[in-house]
């Protein structure tokens, strides 16, 4: 079993609907819960993080946090052309148990006009 | 805050010669850096660790005498691709984790660099 488990998509939607992201994951040592975004070509870009459960929020983004079922949601309100990217989550435990980072295959997203 | 430099972003090279790739942590210090390849349409695949000051860490399969890999300073890593091949022409991006708001264990990454081999 991979530890962060990701639907690839591709995932299309009109603009200015409401857009969810999910990651499972199986490794209850995680805290950190991290969303990127990708654009073709280029590095991931640190949308927002979350430390252990919860709900962030972030302008149009919401990040949430499960862990007692071990999912995590990145939501987009009024989705825009300009998020059409690969969506990528990640996952961490703390700094002190070492350096690893768990990635998703990513969510390959288009909104369309 | 916590913004990480990479180049070149792009870089073409004939068969046979090294090309070395610069990761800058600009406004953060960069404890252990990390170095990813990408393949198109592919998820990210590490390749190596790095902590200032000591030897990089290598992940199965991957060639440390082809990359190599140099973290001399807390804000500055490198990574050497030597003797490079056409089947080594793919993006690599670099990674950094520093100290981002009470120590959270999160990556900036860099912009990437697109290495073409002729």
């Amino acid at each position: 079993q991979k530890e962060v488990e990701q639907d690839p998509g591709p995932l299309s939607v009109p603009e200015g609907a409401i857009v969810s992201l999910n990651c499972t994951y199986s490794n209850s040592a995680f805290q950190y819960f991290m969303w990127y975004r990708q654009y073709s070509r280029k590095g991931p870009e640190l949308l927002m993080y979350t430390y252990s459960s919860g709900n962030k929020e972030d302008g149009r983004f919401t990040a949430q946090v499960d862990k007692s079922s071990k999912y995590i949601s990145l939501f987009i309100r009024d989705s825009q052309p300009s998020d059409s990217a690969t969506y990528l989550c990640a996952m961490s435990a703390t700094r002190n148990t070492g350096n690893q980072f768990y990635f998703g295959t990513g969510t390959s997203l288009t909104v369309i006009p | 805050g916590a913004v990480v430099s990479q180049h070149p972003s792009w870089v073409i090279c004939k068969s046979g010669t090294s090309v070395k790739i610069e990761c800058r942590s600009l406004d953060f210090q960069a404890t252990t850096m990390f170095w990813y390849r990408q393949f198109p349409k592919q998820s990210l695949m590490l390749m190596a660790t790095s902590n200032e000051g000591s030897k990089a860490t290598y992940e199965q399969g991957v060639e440390k005498d082809k990359f190599l890999i140099n973290h001399a300073s807390l804000t500055l890593s490198t990574l050497t691709v030597t003797s490079a091949h056409p089947e080594d022409s793919s993006f690599y991006i670099c990674s950094a984790r520093g100290v981002r708001q009470r120590g959270a264990n999160v990556l900036t990454f860099g912009a990437g660099s697109r290495l073409t081999v002729l």
